[in-house]
């Protein structure tokens, strides 16, 4: 079944306790992003990748790293988290290069930092 | 980054009605989607519009690109419970890097 995974789903941390959330796509898409969700501000951007070894910033990539050493994976990394960090992420991918082609969106990881 | 200013926030509509939302921005967006979001579950694609005037259909859901490449809008006509959800427009500006901006949502509320 094509799709887009995330582990985990739900994570309780504390502040400055380095974690990485997992995205995986098994659609050979080259397109991958990541995006937060947050109550009244809907989504916004933080990374994405249009191809291996490519990644470039969104609109809100302080706190966090990507990487895409591999097409299909491309894990998001909080290096010390922060409370304004808790929020719902989603992984998405897309086949060719562009963000506006249709994204197949992951199932979201609720991620809440204490 | 861009903004987009999507409207209404939230409505509250009688099943069988038809329904009408809007985004604008302040800026010249080559590309505008229209994306649902179910409880628990990520967005999923509506509709993609990619030239100013282009009216789309997916079903009992139309969505147009404005002619100002500034604006879009989408309808979904004779609402039934499953519209339920919260729907967001999203874009491409003119000029920017390949980022996606996306509205804040319109949260639909269908009453029997």
């Amino acid at each position: 079944e094509a799709q887009v995974t995330q582990n985990p789903r739900y994570l309780i941390t504390v502040t400055g306790k380095k974690l990485t959330v997992t995205c995986s796509q098994n659609m050979n898409h080259e397109y991958m992003s990541w995006y937060r969700q947050d109550p009244g501000l809907g989504l916004r951007q933080i990374y994405y990748s249009m191809n291996v070894e490519v990644t470039d910033k969104g609109d809100v990539p302080e706190g966090y790293k990507v990487s895409r050493k591999e097409k299909r994976n491309f894990p998001l990394i909080l290096e010390s988290p922060s409370p304004n960090q808790t929020s719902l992420y989603f992984c998405a991918s897309s086949f060719a290069g562009r963000s506006t082609d249709t994204q197949y969106f992951g199932p979201g990881t609720r991620l809440t930092v204490l | 980054g861009q903004q987009l200013n999507q409207s209404p926030q939230s409505m509250f509509i009688q099943e069988g009605e038809d329904v009408s939302m809007n985004c604008t921005s302040s800026s010249i967006f080559n590309t505008w989607l229209w994306y649902k979001q179910e409880p628990g579950e990520g967005p999923v694609l509506l509709i993609a519009l990619y030239k100013a005037g282009e009216l789309t259909s997916n079903g009992r859901l139309t969505a147009q690109f404005g002619i100002t490449r500034k604006d879009s809008f989408l309808n979904i006509s004779a609402s039934i419970p499953s519209d339920v959800g919260i729907y967001f427009c999203a874009g491409q500006a003119e000029g920017g890097a390949d980022g996606l901006t996306f509205g804040k949502g319109t949260h639909l509320i269908i009453q029997p």
